[in-house]
């Protein structure tokens, strides 16, 4: 049980465009998800807060302009990478707690983000 | 805000042999102390976890000891095993609900 999923795993694209990535708690519904970023070799940086029906909670120095959280259902939250530059390629986690059991996180595979 | 501090940053040890990784933090509301491995090009996986009611809890080879009054937990690996090697992170929930805070993480070596 307690299984994440993240859709892509991994994903190129040009400088300029947007990049849509996917979460999805498979076996739980989760209140809260929380998406992270990764550079090599280094810890989870938190990117973002987001609960179920209500818009996310930003860590300081995050723009939320540039990345869009949207979570519509108990299972899903979306990350939305926009006007993507080569210096947002890292590797994007997201994780979620089950409803009622808050303290829990679960992660996901991860996505690897390329901006060329 | 709290601040969690790891070591080592790099562990390597012979297969069969014990390894053993320290956090410390600072917010003393902290009450939820999990601990995570990841492997290259994966998400951390949730190992073991511990609450701040309980000092010490053991699943097989790993176990996780936690002392609130001095603020630190580590955890054990005993007869460690090649599939091991990975790097671990661990992580304290404070009095922000849900927020976990994380070590710089361990990168663990078992040699064959």
């Amino acid at each position: 049980g307690a299984v994440v999923s993240q859709h892509p795993s991994r994903v190129i694209c040009k400088s300029g465009t947007s990049v849509k990535i996917e979460c999805r708690s498979l076996d739980f519904q989760a209140t809260t998800m929380f998406w992270y970023r990764q550079f090599p070799k280094q810890s989870l940086m938190l990117m973002a807060t987001s609960n179920e029906g209500s818009k996310a909670t930003y860590e300081q120095g995050v723009e939320k302009d540039k990345f869009l959280i949207n979570h519509a259902s108990l299972t899903l939250s979306t990350l939305t990478v926009t006007s993507a530059h080569p210096e947002d390629s890292s590797f994007y986690i997201c994780s979620a707690s089950p409803s009622g059991r808050a303290n829990e996180q679960f992660f996901g595979p991860g996505t690897r983000l390329t901006v060329l | 805000g709290e601040n969690v501090e790891q070591h080592p940053s790099t562990l390597s040890v012979q297969e069969g042999d014990s390894a053993v990784i320290k956090c410390t933090y600072s917010d003393s509301a902290s009450n939820y102390f999990p601990w995570y491995k990841q492997e290259l090009g994966k998400g951390p996986q949730l190992i073991i976890d511990i609450r701040s009611n309980v000092g010490e809890k053991k699943d097989q080879r790993i176990a996780v000891t936690l002392n609130k009054t001095a603020k630190h937990f580590s955890l054990h690996i005993t007869e460690t095993q090649p599939e091991d090697s990975a790097v671990y992170f661990c992580a304290t929930r404070g009095s922000t609900l849900g927020r976990l805070y994380f070590g710089r993480g361990t990168q663990l070596t078992v040699w064959p």
